[in-house]
């Protein structure tokens, strides 16, 4: 299947610091991405769908000025976690949808994950 | 109510048992359905499509009542690599990103 990177795989970092997570499609062009958080025990939750060239839509709850994506091209999108604080702490996860023209196929790849951990 | 409901279990079974996982869906306008498997600390991985007509994938059988909205998962001679969790993952079409379940812990035990 289609490949989906992400970068860093895990962090820590200070209260108050931005941190970046890089997700890139690395074999196919992904024009809408998502981004997850999963909390322990917990199941994914949608935070917002990035579309390449555009805005990002943000899910019901999710502070966009907190959380700043960015779609810039066909293969990359980044999610900042600006001013992290300790309850940001989760798992966030990206994910890339191949399409394929006048069909249904409708599948995502999801990346690795990243763990972030603020003190 | 959630969108998509499930068991969270845990289900600790002996290899070789049969486990059946069900889920139910609160949107009827849902158009795909999809079990995914989760390893702890990894990404969710695409385990099958969940098909109305009922599809199966070796030892993995799946099946979709859209009346009940109701998916279900059989797995068949578990094995100890089989542990994991399951989520039951509904799509309601369009540009929408996928729905998760909370997910089904499975345990194989020797």
């Amino acid at each position: 299947g289609a490949v989906v990177s992400q970068h860093p795989s895990w962090v820590i970092c200070k209260s108050g610091t931005s941190v970046k997570i890089e997700c890139r499609s690395l074999d196919f062009q992904a024009t809408t991405m998502f981004w997850y958080r999963q909390f322990p025990k917990q199941s994914l939750m949608l935070m917002a769908t990035s579309n390449e060239g555009s805005k990002a839509t943000y899910e019901q709850g999710v502070e966009k000025d907190k959380f700043l994506i960015n779609h810039a091209s066909l293969t990359l999108s980044t999610l900042t976690v600006t001013s992290a604080h300790p309850e940001d702490s989760s798992f966030y996860i990206c994910s890339a949808r191949v399409t394929v023209l006048h069909s249904s196929y409708n599948e995502q790849f999801f990346g690795p994950g990243t763990r972030l951990t603020v003190l | 109510r959630k969108e998509v409901e499930q068991d969270p279990g845990p289900f600790n079974v002996p290899e070789g048992a049969t486990v059946a996982f069900n889920c139910t869906y609160s949107n009827s306008a849902s158009q795909s359905f999809f079990w995914y498997r989760q390893d702890c600390r990894k990404e969710p991985k695409l385990l099958m499509s969940v098909y109305s007509s009922g599809n199966e994938d070796g030892r993995f059988t799946a099946q979709l009542n859209r009346a009940s909205q109701y998916i279900s998962l059989l797995i068949r001679d578990s094995k100890l690599s089989d542990s994991a969790t399951y989520l039951c993952v509904v799509n309601s079409g369009g540009r929408r990103a996928l729905t998760f379940g909370s997910g089904t812990r499975l345990q194989v035990q020797p």
